[in-house]
């Protein structure tokens, strides 16, 4: 049982390039999330999604882009990376959406030049 | 939307001492508030919850407290070893936002 498993680890990008960061849970859980996380500024929320299908945005979803194609995966891209985008990103999962436990991934450092 | 504010930002203490977390939230409407751990390269992972029907929950060295009428809760840990050195987040939600907002974490550095 992996829970939450996110791919890659690390990534360097250059301005403008794009790219996608995996999200797979295997505890069958229909709520995922994509956070990021900066020093200083906790976790901030930038897409959701409620099931197999949907996607909904976040505090700060701008320059991102999300699809959730099937229940156990959830995609985060970026089309054009800025450097505003270096950051690390966690996405998570749950069962419930108002007061249930956030399982996250390992996170993804990305750092864009 | 909920609004929480978290601190210290920084806490440091002896093996042995306890630690105190605050956090205070906005919306009168939140009724869940977890706490998360987070070891260094790894995700948050969630070590105790209390939900706003609770003034009090404990588990083990842990435990949170809820004040609604003031709308703060903390997070108490007790005997602090050095396996507790991490950084702490807590979060509300259940309100209004629907969803959890989190504070902005607390390092928390137990020294020999």
């Amino acid at each position: 049982n992996a829970g939450v498993t996110q791919t890659p680890k690390f990534r360097v990008l250059k301005t403008g390039q794009s790219m996608t960061l995996l999200c797979a849970q295997d505890m069958n859980h229909e709520y995922m999330y994509w956070y990021r996380q900066d020093p200083g500024m906790g976790l901030r929320l930038i897409h959701y999604s409620v099931g197999e299908g949907t996607t909904a945005k976040g505090e700060v979803p701008d320059g991102y882009n999300v699809s959730r194609l099937k229940k156990q995966n959830f995609l985060l891209g970026l089309e054009s990376a800025a450097p505003s985008q270096t950051s690390v990103y966690f996405c998570a999962s749950s069962w419930g959406i108002l007061d249930s436990p956030l399982h996250f991934g390992n996170g993804t450092r990305l750092t864009v030049t | 939307g909920e609004n929480v504010e978290q601190h210290p930002s920084t806490l440091s203490v002896q093996e042995g001492d306890s630690a105190v977390i605050k956090c205070t939230y906005s919306d009168s409407a939140s009724n869940y508030f977890p706490w998360y751990k987070q070891e260094l390269g790894k995700g948050p992972q969630l070590i105790i919850d209390i939900r706003s029907n609770v003034g009090e929950k404990k588990d083990q060295r842990i435990a949170v407290t809820l004040n609604k009428t003031a709308k703060h809760f903390s997070l108490h840990i007790t005997e602090t070893q050095p396996e507790d050195s991490a950084v702490y987040f807590c979060a509300a939600g259940g309100g209004t936002a629907s969803k959890l907002t989190f504070g902005t974490g607390t390092r928390l550095q137990v020294t020999l």
